[in-house]
């Protein structure tokens, strides 16, 4: 099974902040990574795919890279309402794996 | 629209089964395999697996293997999860969700189903 390791695990961060969270594959995946939004009580949001496209309406502050092993979300400013659980998803293959999530936190 | 809708919440006690459904919606329920993913209390996404609606195939994280069931009713748009021997680890949100082509990813979601499994 493919491991993803999620860092940080949480962070704390003011409105206006650029942050940065990485995700971390244990084989390549190509560029077959997700990023999803959790807010408490939601299911989760679609935010990238293909580890770098932005789904359509999802603000551009929102940026994703990588490819292989290493991937990243950046936030380039962050706003209120961007405070929520972050979390990958390879699905390179089966078994599909997230990783543990970052909690962004003001 | 499309939507995935999920069916009530439920109380097992610990080594009962549970099934859950996950209604589709304003898609053609065939061209899109259906993902289940869980969320114990506090904590993080885990996917448990996947059914393909057009033939029924599956794939199973391996952690439930042996007491886990994915079927899917075409007539009615409809995919269960149903999983057995529960515990009180099991106790969590059970969502349903779509995954799209080409993107590959999971939209919509179901709105989540809570399991509790009390000992």
């Amino acid at each position: 099974d493919i491991q993803m390791t999620q860092s940080p695990s949480s962070l704390s961060a003011s409105v206006g902040d650029r942050v940065t969270i990485t995700c971390r594959a244990s084989q390549g995946i190509r560029n077959d990574l997700g990023w999803y939004q959790q807010k408490p009580g939601k299911a989760p949001k679609r935010l990238i795919y293909a580890a770098s496209s932005l789904q359509s309406g999802v603000p551009s502050r929102f940026s994703g890279s990588g490819s292989g092993t290493e991937f990243t979300l950046t936030i380039g400013s962050l706003q209120p309402e961007d405070f929520a659980t972050y979390y990958c998803l390879q699905y390179s293959s089966y078994p599909y794996t997230f990783g543990q999530g970052t909690k962004l936190e003001i | 629209q499309v939507q995935l809708v999920q069916s009530g919440a439920e109380v097992k006690e610990s080594g009962a089964s549970v099934k859950v459904s996950c209604k589709a919606s304003g898609y053609t329920f065939t061209r899109n395999y259906i993902h289940w993913v869980r969320q114990a209390p506090g904590q993080g996404l885990e996917w448990m697996g996947v059914v393909n609606p057009t033939g029924g195939s599956t794939s199973y994280a391996q952690r439930f293997q042996g007491r886990i069931t994915m079927t899917r009713e075409t007539s009615t748009s409809t995919v269960y999860m149903e999983l057995s021997s529960l515990r009180s680890e099991d106790t969590a949100i059970y969502y349903c969700a779509r995954e799209t082509e080409p993107e590959r990813w999971f939209d919509p979601w179901g709105q989540g189903t809570l399991v509790t499994v009390s000992s």
